[in-house]
């Protein structure tokens, strides 16, 4: 079974640009979350997509915003690209969504990098 | 105080040696706890979970949950330098995942 993969692996834009990443979730599964993680920061929770909504939102300016779609696959975007989003982003897919027993699996991730 | 905590480190070890990495949470509602690795630059790879108290091994991995200590760890037997990475401890709740900021593990041969 093919993994969870990101595109692009790596990004480079400049202050005030926005940026959408992609995401395709293990066959099968259908929730999807996303995570920034910085050195100083740790993985921080942005936000879980289930069914093409969105379940749970981290503590994130409304700059970050995502979506689902019918297959499951999910774009994230963030609009005026701040210094400080300058990170590792992450997707992590699921079958039935974070909490419980579920189990996340992560993809490659995204290198993001403001000038 | 963090929901999940986990010692930055670096934990050093030598080859062979037994790593014992720790973590402690703060939500008692907690389900299912899972231990990641990292290695440097690449994204994190699922170790092993545990759901009920006691211990549960897996390979050189062995992973022990005490819920009223609120306290989960992971040990790993004979311990190479491959091993050398950050891992993550990461808590679940009711729809809620939790992960901890990583302890670096460093073995040396």
């Amino acid at each position: 079974k093919a993994g969870v993969t990101q595109t692009p692996r790596y990004l480079i834009k400049t202050r005030g640009q926005q940026v959408t990443l992609s995401c395709s979730p293990i066959s099968g599964h259908r929730s999807v979350s996303w995570y920034q993680q910085t050195p100083g920061q740790g993985l921080q929770f942005l936000f879980e997509y289930f069914s093409e909504t969105q379940r749970n939102k981290g503590n994130f300016p409304g700059r970050f915003s995502g979506r689902q779609f019918s297959n499951s696959r999910s774009e994230m975007n963030v609009s005026t690209l701040e210094l400080g989003d300058s990170a590792l982003y992450l997707c992590a897919s699921s079958l039935s969504g974070t909490g419980g027993t579920d189990t996340q699996y992560f993809g490659p991730g995204t290198r993001l990098t403001v000038l | 105080q963090k929901e999940v905590e986990q010692n930055s480190g670096p934990l050093s070890v030598p080859e062979g040696a037994i790593a014992s990495l720790n973590c402690t949470y703060s939500d008692r509602g907690s389900q299912s706890f899972f231990w990641y690795r990292q290695y440097s630059g690449k994204s994190p790879e699922l170790i092993m979970f545990i759901y009920s108290n006691g211990d549960k091994e897996d390979g050189r991995f062995t992973a022990q949950l005490n819920k009223a200590s609120q306290y989960v760890s992971l040990l790993i037997r004979d311990s190479q330098p491959s091993d050398s990475a950050t891992y993550l401890c990461a808590v679940s709740g009711f729809q809620k995942l939790v992960f901890g900021t990583g302890t670096r593990l460093l073995v040396s041969p």
